[in-house]
């Protein structure tokens, strides 16, 4: 079993729409959960992060993490073509030497 | 723009060939990692580094030889690949090492590596 689960998509969505993503994870020492949102011929940059359990939110988007399912989402409002890209959920203990990373989602925001 | 840059952006080699790639970053950051990206597969750490020490090597080849002379620069070095090294390689910074608490790694563009 991969430590971090993540639907590779690709997901289309038309502009406006809500988006959903999503990882699970095996280890429930992780304590810090990242997203990051990768464009085409460009390095990850973060979006937002969290730390242990709860919402955060930031504009349009909202992380949430509930670590007794194991399970983060990214949820975009709004969505925008611009927001096409692939997005990678990342996580890390809480003194972990190392991200482990999820295979990123594929995002299409038609317009 | 992040402060991370990196060069070449794409390169093609031989199985037999040597080459260099190049990342530099311009944020002050004491820590430099080297990740390897392949279609729909995680990001893969190769090495890390802090203060020019190398404080982690995931199992990599031989093939693959990082150096960092200094805090600002980080250089992997290519010997005799094999096509299935073929990937994106990402060069990352951070103010401090993982294991120091949260701290944000800032991605450089990425050189796409093609072996043939």
């Amino acid at each position: 079993q991969k430590e971090v689960e993540q639907d590779p998509g690709p997901l289309s969505v038309p502009e406006g729409a809500i988006v959903s993503l999503n990882c699970t994870y095996s280890n429930s020492a992780f304590q810090y959960f990242m997203w990051y949102r990768q464009y085409s011929r460009k390095g990850p940059e973060l979006l937002m992060y969290t730390y242990s359990s709860g919402n955060k939110e930031d504009g349009r988007f909202t992380a949430q993490v509930d670590k007794s399912s194991k399970y983060i989402s990214l949820f975009i409002r709004d969505s925008q073509p611009s927001d096409s890209a692939t997005y990678l959920c990342a996580m890390m203990t809480e003194y972990g030497n190392k991200l482990v990373f999820g295979a990123g989602t594929i995002l299409r925001v038609k317009s | 723009e992040t402060g991370v840059t990196q060069t070449p952006r794409h390169l093609v080699m031989g199985m037999t060939n040597k080459k260099s790639l190049k990342c530099e970053q311009h944020l002050g950051h004491n820590a430099m990692y080297w990740y390897k990206q392949s279609a729909k597969k995680p990001l893969e750490l190769m090495f890390v580094y802090n203060f020019k020490e190398q404080t982690e090597n995931n199992s990599v080849p031989s093939r693959f030889s990082p150096e960092c002379p200094n805090s600002s620069h980080l250089f992997l070095h290519l010997h005799t690949l094999q096509p299935e090294d073929s990937a994106l390689y990402l060069c990352a910074s951070s103010q401090h090492l993982p294991g120091q608490g949260y701290n944000e790694q800032f991605f450089g563009p990425g050189t796409r590596l093609t072996v043939l």
